[in-house]
């Protein structure tokens, strides 16, 4: 079975240090994993996907099937980057999508 | 293009009642879904609907049923409102297609007492 598991519910950094929002998935095929972020009052959004291989608002998730991850990473920490957020699995051609329970990051100034 | 819509934003039903929260998208889209969030356990898919005329379900449909009414709409529907149901309900929708984005309603809050 698939699984997305993000073991920290909350994290608090200092504006401008480096962040890592950890995501590990089980699935034995080939998985689509993609970020989604929720401002608060916002609705939830994608951040970003591991297919297109991009940065967006300075974060970057590679993915590491040795290590089964998908970790979000961002070098500077915003105020701005405070918010929730879900990795989320997608099985190949499928439409079916798996989330994590999300890590609430707090970026303190 | 108003996105993705849900009605109505707030509601409290009494356990055993009944109720339809209704969804709608704007976008041509194929693919709806319904998910809850509840604290801890980030979102969880009750049902989806991959195109308009099918429905399949998700990780937790018990107590559900939904409606492919047409393209544009996708309903969840509580037969008997039970606590365990309060949570917070998204409909999402996507195009269908491989690596495609879902784009998320604004969320209906559902207490039952």
């Amino acid at each position: 079975a698939q699984r997305v598991t993000q073991p920290e519910k909350l994290l608090s950094v200092f504006k401008g240090a480096p962040v890592e929002l950890k995501c590990n998935y089980s699935y034995s095929g080939s998985p689509e994993l993609f970020w989604y972020v929720q401002y608060s009052r916002q609705r939830l959004q994608l951040l970003l996907r591991h297919i297109s291989r991009e940065s967006i608002k300075g974060f970057t998730a590679d993915l590491n099937k040795g290590e089964t991850s998908f970790h979000l990473k961002k070098p500077f920490a915003q105020e701005e980057d405070s918010a929730m957020y879900y990795c989320a699995l997608r099985k190949y051609n499928f439409n079916k999508f798996y989330f994590g329970s999300g890590t609430k990051l707090n970026v303190k100034p | 293009n108003a996105g993705v819509t849900q009605t109505p934003k707030f509601q409290v039903l009494k356990t055993g009642q009944s109720m339809t929260l209704q969804c709608a998208q704007d976008m041509n889209h194929n693919s709806m879904y319904w998910y809850r969030q509840d604290p801890g356990m980030g979102l969880r898919l009750i049902y989806y609907s991959a195109s308009e005329g099918t429905t399949d379900k998700g990780e937790v449909p018990n107590g559900y049923n939904v409606s492919r009414l047409n393209k544009r709409e996708f309903s969840l529907r509580l037969e008997s409102a039970a606590p365990s149901q309060t949570s917070v309900y998204f409909c999402a929708s996507s195009e269908g297609f491989s690596n495609d984005e879902q784009y998320f309603g604004p969320g209906t809050r559902l207490t039952v007492t």
